[in-house]
């Protein structure tokens, strides 16, 4: 079943506005993810969290994790067209093997 | 340095028909992982290769589907015989660590009318 769970579905804001998404997960995490893909390339790796870490930042993007919500957000400020894809959170359980992808945020950033 | 990449690109067959997926990780990856999108939906994994072993192989969906990762480098994974529900993009991806920063191929999309 679906570790983690982005939310929203989709998200459109104007260039130069922060963008702000959740990941919501259900058991207990090693660490969690975040990968963005754009259109028909393969994802990439952003930014990864520990289950001791409680926030992290890299540029422009501030991933923030809270174990006892089970649940993680992911901002991006200042964005720019070029941000415009689909981001999705992957968690790796404490209790299972398998790194798991939820079903994403598709973010579109108007110039 | 070279990245993930996937080969074809782009697969149509029919039904019942045969395909083989191939993936080329990074160099000196050991991990290698293959996993499916469906219709927008979430990315699902199939299996996880630890150098030439299987890691997991539990989301592979059924015996139609079969990988293979020949002496620890390359990675095949074979439908046969192909289902209309097979079809979806597969991403293939590698890492030096288990689970931890994947470096993802484009994906192969397949289409099975």
């Amino acid at each position: 079943s679906q570790q983690g769970e982005e939310d929203p579905q989709a998200l459109s804001i104007q260039e130069g506005e922060n963008a702000t998404m959740n990941c919501s997960y259900k058991t207990s995490i090693n660490n969690l993810q975040w990968y963005r893909q754009n259109s028909g390339r393969g994802l990439v790796h952003l930014i990864l969290i520990r289950s001791n870490e409680r926030e992290k930042h890299s540029g422009r993007l501030r991933v923030t994790l809270d174990t006892s919500k089970k649940s993680s957000s992911l901002l991006i400020t200042a964005s720019r067209a070029a941000d415009t894809a689909s981001y999705f959170c992957a968690t790796d359980p404490r209790d299972d093997y398998k790194l798991s992808f939820g079903a994403g945020t598709t973010v579109t950033v108007r110039a | 340095e070279a990245g993930v990449t996937q080969f074809p690109s782009h697969s149509v067959i029919e039904k019942g028909q045969t395909v083989t997926l191939r993936c080329d990780p990074i160099s000196g990856h050991d991990n290698l992982y293959w996993y499916r999108r469906v219709m927008g939906k979430e990315i699902k994994f199939l299996l996880h290769f630890v150098k030439e072993s299987k890691q997991d192989e539990s989301g592979m969906p059924n015996n139609r589907f079969l990988a293979e990762r020949t002496g620890g480098t390359y990675s095949t994974l074979k439908v046969q015989p192909a289902e209309l529900e097979d079809s979806g993009v597969y991403f293939c991806a590698s890492s030096p660590l288990a689970n931890e920063k994947l470096f993802f191929g484009s994906g192969t999309q397949l289409s099975v009318l």
